[in-house]
């Protein structure tokens, strides 16, 4: 089976830098993706990594330790418009591939 | 291109009623799925289409059906409706080719009440 964890909730301002974490237990691992979703709509992909390291994206970065079942996002000078749910979901190696979500991490950006 | 189109967006139902939920896709995808996604609970797979006439049970089955007779088409049927099923529901789509392969793209959604 597969396990997510993310913290429910986190707040920071404007500007700032926030890291979101994301840890998982799989019985076959094949990439670890993160979704921002705002609030009354859909889930949209933001980055996905398979192999250990850091994936940088403007100012979104994913990094990946597939040893200790770890990730995080990085967020870089907050904007207001980043308010909103971070998404860590996993692909397995099995079948279809699922990818099972965790329950997302809220983040709420003050001025 | 739209994406991924889902209808209704909205949607109140007695217990034991049916209704369809509709999902189009015109990206040639050909992976679909659906999810519900629920307080607390994270996206939860339903049901899963791998090409036209290919379906599976995904983590939470039960109380629904879907077909998929052609590559653009997912519907999703709720066949006895029960407060349970109380949710907001999520088509999705993926290719397995490319650079953007397993991106899932989703509908906007639909929020489905059941009294």
């Amino acid at each position: 089976g597969q396990n997510i964890d993310q913290p429910t909730e986190m707040t920071a301002t404007e500007g700032a830098i926030v890291q979101i974490n994301c840890t998982y237990q799989t019985s076959g691992f094949n990439g670890l993706f993160w979704y921002q979703q705002h609030a009354g709509e859909a889930p949209t992909f933001l980055s996905y990594n398979v192999l250990d390291g850091l994936e940088e994206k403007g100012r979104f970065s994913s990094f990946l330790s597939r040893s200790k079942g770890y990730s995080y996002l990085l967020l870089k000078e907050l904007q207001m418009k980043d308010s909103a749910s971070y998404l860590c979901a996993v692909r397995s190696n099995t079948g279809f591939q699922k990818l099972v979500f965790g329950t997302g991490t809220r983040l709420l950006v003050s001025p | 291109n739209a994406g991924v189109t889902q209808t209704p967006k909205f949607q109140v139902l007695k217990t034991g009623q049916s209704m369809t939920l509709q999902c189009a896709q015109d990206m040639n995808h050909e992976y679909m799925s659906w999810y519900r996604q629920d307080p607390g609970m994270g996206l939860r797979l339903i049901h899963y289409s791998v090409g036209a006439g290919i379906t599976d049970q995904g983590e939470v089955p039960n109380g629904y059906n879907v077909s998929r007779s052609t590559t653009e088409d997912f519907p999703l049927r709720l066949l006895s409706a029960a407060p349970s099923q109380t949710s907001v529901y999520f088509c999705a789509s993926n290719t397995i080719r490319g650079s953007g392969a397993n991106v899932l793209t989703f509908g906007a959604g639909s929020r489905l009440t059941v009294l």
